[in-house]
């Protein structure tokens, strides 16, 4: 099955820096591929995904690319500010339909210190 | 109201005990899951149901069974806890071919402790 490899597992920034985590998957079938956002307390949520035929996709301050031949993608935060802290999940699935579950990765805490 | 529910949302019980975490939606979709959450290990699939009648294993199904009693409840019990279940469980939902696509809404977790 699918295995999805995520680095770092903590990660501290200054406010105002960017934050990157990185994630790597096994199935080159896999062609799909969301980050969550889990908050102390609650359920994970999505923030942003990206389709195998995208390289790249942006939505304000946070940035998904994805490198197909490599088999690694990574989530790009922007201008971080104290509410970025959070856990992050990246996850990867094989097409849609019958197909669609999600294998995750093993989270970044990440910390934005002022 | 919350769109996803679980109840309930803390549980302390003893090895051994037979306990069922429920889980609720109001957001029409078809396909729910349960997932286990412990730390440095991420999010685990239990089982997934993509209609009433359809349920199937996920990556760590041994010690866990499911009930799909109507599209908006999807129950996991564990049959006889064991102190290794200890974790946070998470009950999520999807609907493909909605506006949503293939994400997934998750509730807001039952933290379980078997001693």
């Amino acid at each position: 099955g699918e295995n999805v490899e995520q680095h770092p597992s903590t990660l501290s920034v200054q406010e105002g820096d960017s934050a990157v985590i990185k994630c790597t998957y096994s199935d080159s079938a896999s062609n799909y591929f969301p980050w969550y956002k889990q908050e102390l307390g609650k359920g994970p949520q999505l923030i942003i995904d990206i389709r195998s035929n995208v390289g790249e996709k942006k939505d304000q301050r946070i940035a998904v690319t994805l490198n197909k031949t490599a088999k690694h993608f990574s989530l790009h935060i922007t201008e971080t500010q104290p509410e970025d802290s959070a856990v992050y999940f990246c996850a990867a699935s094989i097409g849609t339909g019958t197909a669609s579950k999600l294998t995750f990765g093993t989270g970044t805490r990440l910390q934005v210190t002022l | 109201d919350a769109d996803v529910t679980q109840t309930p949302r803390n549980r302390i019980t003893k090895t051994g005990k037979r306990i069922m975490l429920e889980c609720s939606q109001t957001k029409g979709h078809d396909r729910m899951y349960w997932y286990r959450q412990d730390p440095g290990l991420g999010l685990r699939l239990i089982y997934y149901s993509f209609d009433v009648k359809d349920i199937n294993k996920g990556e760590i199904s041994d010690g866990y069974s499911v009930s799909r009693q109507a599209q908006a409840k999807f129950s996991l019990s564990l049959e006889s806890a064991i102190p290794n279940q200890t974790a946070l469980y998470f009950c999520a939902t999807s609907d493909p071919s909605g506006r949503g696509g293939n994400e997934q809404f998750f509730g807001p977790g039952t933290r379980l402790t078997v001693l």
